[in-house]
This record gives C-alpha cells, structure tokens and sequence, in this order.
C-alpha cells in the first residue's frame, strides 16, 4: 500500500527568501516520487521526480527535492522564491510493486509576498 | 507540440443527463488516466488504461465509465451525472504502460451538475 502526506495546507513566503514544501510517503515497494505543479486555471506540470537514480533530483525553475529513505520524505526545496512560483503544488508516489494508480497528495498552495 | 487535450474545457448540466467528456493525446502513450480534483482532497483517480482495450477502476469510478478504442483517444462517460460529480476533471498521459512514469495533463474540464 502507498500514502502521502503534504504536511502544509498553505505555505506563505516573501520574494527572494528560501521555499520548503514538505512531503512524506509510505510504500511497500521501491517508489517513485514525483512533484507537479499546477498554475491557478491550469493544468499540472511536472516539476521533479525520483527514480531510484540520485537522491538529490533537480527539477524546472530552480526546485529541487532530496529522497531520504530513512525519513520517508521527499521534500521540496527552492533557494530564493519568484512570484511567478505562486500556485499549488502535489507530491505523488507511485509504488513500483504493482500498482497501476499513483497518489496525490492533497496539495500544497504556495503564496509569494512581494 | 505534444499535449493532451480535452472538451469541453466548461460544461454545466442537470442531473441525469447523460454526457461524455473527450480526452486525446498525440505522444503514442500506452497509459492514460481520469482524475478528479476537489478542494482540499487532491487529485483522485477515477479509471485508467494500461493500452488499447485494457481499462480498470482507479479510486474513484462509481458513476463513471470510460473506453479506449484508439491508443490516443480515452473519452469519459458519465450514464447519470448527479451534482456530487460536480468537480475539475482532468485527463492524462504517460509512456510505458505504468504509471511510475511523467504524466502528463490535460488543461481540465469544470464541470457542473445542477
């Protein structure tokens, strides 16, 4: 079985300071993470994912995620936040054991100050 | 330019009323899915095809029904909408034939069930 957990409803930063939107996961199997993100009246787009290739993934626009099995987290990182990074962002794994239905999390709604 | 596209974009309807939401990809992808997206629980899988003629239940299906009789064609039915399927639907795509790989989406359709 697989979970995910965004541990933020909303995460509110000021232009220029760093971004973390926090995930953590749950599988039987070897995973694989994804983040997406998804622009107000758009559709998703994939940010990043984890494979089982490095630990540390870089993504489009700046964001990176690290895999840390031990902590069963893929969390999401962005060293100096644009506006444009405003919008809601799902973390999805998807078990390698199987199953054929990934799962979002219930999202994370990132909010940049000017 | 490789996309997924679905119609209609906006749909308002009353209860009962059958209707069918269209959904095509231009990637030669095996794997193709319907989610549903509602506030503040994510995205949900509703049904999902693995290739031509091979469809099954994601998290989601009851009221719902799909086809694929084309690889790059995955419609979504619903026989008797009622308002609890009133929600942002999106279709999506990925190569493989599993889901472990990117997927990629569909701009989305509102719909809503008077």
């Amino acid at each position: 079985a697989q979970s995910v957990t965004q541990l933020d409803s909303h995460v509110s930063v000021s232009e220029g300071t760093p971004v973390l939107l926090r995930c953590n996961y749950s599988s039987s199997y070897s995973p694989s993470l994804f983040w997406y993100v998804q622009h107000p009246n758009k559709g998703l787009q994939l940010l990043l994912k984890y494979t089982s290739a490095a630990t540390l993934v870089k993504g489009i626009n700046g964001f990176e995620a690290e895999f840390k099995k031990s902590e069963t987290s893929f969390h999401l990182t962005k060293p100096s936040a644009h506006m444009s990074d405003a919008a809601e962002y799902f973390c999805v794994v998807s078990d390698l054991g199987g199953s054929y239905i990934p799962t979002f999390g219930r999202g994370t709604s990132l909010i940049v100050h000017p | 330019e490789a996309q997924v596209t679905q119609n209609p974009r906006y749909l308002i309807t009353v209860t009962g009323k059958k209707l069918t939401v269209t959904c095509s990809q231009n990637m030669n992808h095996e794997y193709m899915s319907w989610y549903r997206q509602d506030p503040g629980l994510g995205l949900r899988q509703i049904y999902y095809s693995m290739n031509v003629e091979v469809t099954d239940k994601g998290d989601v299906p009851e009221g719902y029904k799909v086809s694929r009789k084309e690889k790059r064609n995955f419609p979504l039915i619903l026989e008797s909408p009622s308002p609890n399927q009133t929600s942002l639907y999106f279709c999506a795509s990925s190569g493989g034939g599993r889901s472990q790989e990117t997927q990629y989406f569909g701009p989305g359709t509102r719909l809503l069930v008077l």
